[in-house]
């Protein structure tokens, strides 16, 4: 079982609607969480980042962490068709070690 | 993404051959990171630099990966002896000592 579960997708939405992105992950040492956009054939792009639990909100992305739950979500409100990539979930620890751990990646798809 | 340079961005190598890739951070970057993307796959952490130093190189798969870095500005990769299951996107990521990083382009290695 790998550490950060994240559902591939693809998910399909139209237009305007409001897209949640979710991962689980199993080691409670995290506490940096990050959501990156990849478009196809580039790097991953910040979006989102959180210490510990919470809610973050930055325009039209909102990033919600429950560390109880091991628990993490994306929300993206009025959704785009220049949203259509794939979303990746990432976290590490507090410690020294800063690689990120990712999950595999969903792919979103928003039609005009 | 901020400066983070990749090169080649396409490399197609065959079986056994060794190839090196280029990551190009602007100045200022001290730490480095190098993840490798499997298709369809988040990325998977190799090895990090916190200037001229490897302070973690506990991804690399085998004994063919090494990498440095050794001036603290410019790292390399090289995959002695290329196999198949080599074949992925080589992504290089950089930033401030306690930001997160920023990812370049990535190199996409073709072994046939």
């Amino acid at each position: 079982q790998k550490e950060v579960e994240q559902d591939p997708g693809p998910l399909s939405v139209p237009e305007g609607a409001i897209v949640s992105l979710n991962c689980t992950y199993s080691n409670s040492a995290f506490q940096y969480f990050m959501w990156y956009r990849q478009y196809s054939r580039k790097g991953p792009e910040l979006l989102m980042y959180t210490y510990s639990s919470g809610n973050k909100e930055d325009g039209r992305f909102t990033a919600q962490v429950d560390k109880s739950s091991k628990y993490i979500s994306l929300f993206i409100r009025d959704s785009q068709p220049s949203d259509s990539a794939t979303y990746l979930c990432a976290m590490r620890g507090d410690t020294g070690r800063r690689a990120l751990t990712f999950g595999s990646g969903t792919r979103l798809q928003v039609q005009p | 993404g901020a400066g983070v340079s990749q090169s080649p961005r396409y490399k197609v190598a065959k079986r056994g051959q060794d190839v090196a890739l280029r990551c190009d951070p602007i100045s200022g970057h001290v730490s480095l990171f190098w993840y490798q993307q499997a298709l369809g796959q988040g990325p998977e952490f190799l090895t990090y630099f916190q200037n001229e130093a490897q302070l973690d190189k506990s991804g690399l798969p085998s004994d063919r990966f090494f990498a440095e870095r050794p001036e603290g500005s410019v790292s390399t990769l090289k995959i002695q002896r290329t196999q198949q299951e080599d074949s992925a996107v080589y992504l290089c990521a950089a930033g401030g000592a306690n930001t997160e990083a920023f990812f370049g382009q990535g190199t996409r290695l073709t072994v046939v």
